[in-house]
C-alpha cells in the first residue's frame, strides 16, 4: 500500500517558470504535513510544514485541503538551485509520528 | 554542532553477512527512526524508538535489529545479510511527535552481493 501519493515527473521547467506539484493521501487521520526536498544522493531536508490555512515562504506556497485529502505545493520564479526531488510528507501516528513519504516529483529548473 | 551522523557512509557485504549502521545525534531529541529508501519506492520505515529505552517495529522490519543505546545512539543490525537488503539507510530523529521536523542523518549506501 502507499498512503502518499505524487506524480513523480520529471518536470522540466525553464528559470522564471511557475510549477505546482500535488499529492493526495489516504490516511485521513494523519495529522502532520510537510514538503521535503532531496538532492542527488543527500538526504532529505524539511522545506516547509503545510497548515490547514495555507502558508507561504519566499517563493514557495503549500495548501491542505483535508476534505479531499490533497496538499500542494507551488514554487514561483524557478530557480536554478530549485532543481531536486520533492517529497510530499504526512505524519504516521501508528508508528511513533513517523514520516510517511511519497516517492518524490523530480524538478529540473533549466536556464 | 552535528546534527544527525551516520557511518558507515558506503559497505560492500556478501549474502550471509553481517554488519551494524550506527547513528547519533547531539540535539537531545527523544525519537529516533531508521528508514531505507529504494528506487522507485520512496522512503519506507523499518524500525523506530519513541524515547529511549523503547523500540518499535515499523513498515519493513524484517531482516533488521535496532538497539536504542542512549539517547543519542541508535543501531541497526542486519544479521544475515540479503541482496534484497541492498539500499540507502537513513536515520533521523525529532523532538516531539507530530508536526516536528525530522533531521535525517546523510545516510548508509549498502550494497549487498
Amino acid at each position: 500500500r502507499k498512503e502518499v501519493e505524487q506524480d513523480p515527473g520529471p518536470f522540466n521547467v525553464p528559470e522564471g517558470a511557475t510549477v505546482a506539484f500535488n499529492c493526495t493521501y489516504s490516511n485521513s487521520a494523519s495529522q502532520s504535513f510537510f514538503w521535503y526536498r532531496q538532492d542527488c544522493r543527500k538526504e532529505p531536508k524539511l522545506l516547509m510544514s503545510v497548515y490547514s490555512s495555507g502558508n507561504e515562504d519566499g517563493r514557495f506556497t503549500a495548501q491542505l485541503n483535508r476534505a479531499s485529502q490533497y496538499i500542494s505545493l507551488l514554487i514561483r520564479d524557478s530557480k536554478l538551485s530549485d532543481s531536486a526531488t520533492y517529497l510530499c510528507v504526512v505524519n504516521m501516528r501508528s508508528f511513533g509520528y513517523a514520516l510517511n513519504f511519497g516517492k518524490g516529483t523530480s524538478l529540473l529548473v533549466t536556464p | 554542532n552535528a546534527g544527525v551522523t551516520q557511518t558507515p557512509k558506503f559497505q560492500v557485504l556478501k549474502t550471509g553477512q553481517s554488519m551494524t549502521l550506527q547513528c547519533a545525534q547531539d540535539m537531545n531529541h527523544n525519537s529516533m527512526y531508521w528508514y531505507r529508501q529504494d528506487p522507485g519506492m520512496g522512503l519506507r520505515l523499518i524500525y523506530y524508538s519513541a524515547s529511549e529505552g523503547t523500540t518499535d517495529k515499523g513498515e519493513v522490519p524484517n531482516g533488521y535489529n535496532v538497539s536504542r543505546l542512549n539517547k543519542r545512539e541508535f543501531s541497526l543490525r542486519l544479521e544475515s545479510a540479503a541482496p534484497s537488503q541492498t539500499s540507502v539507510y537513513f536515520c533521523a530523529s525529532s523532538d516531539f511527535r507530530g508536526s516536528n521536523e525530522q533531521f535525517f542523518g546523510p545516510g548508509t549506501r549498502l550494497t549487498v552481493l
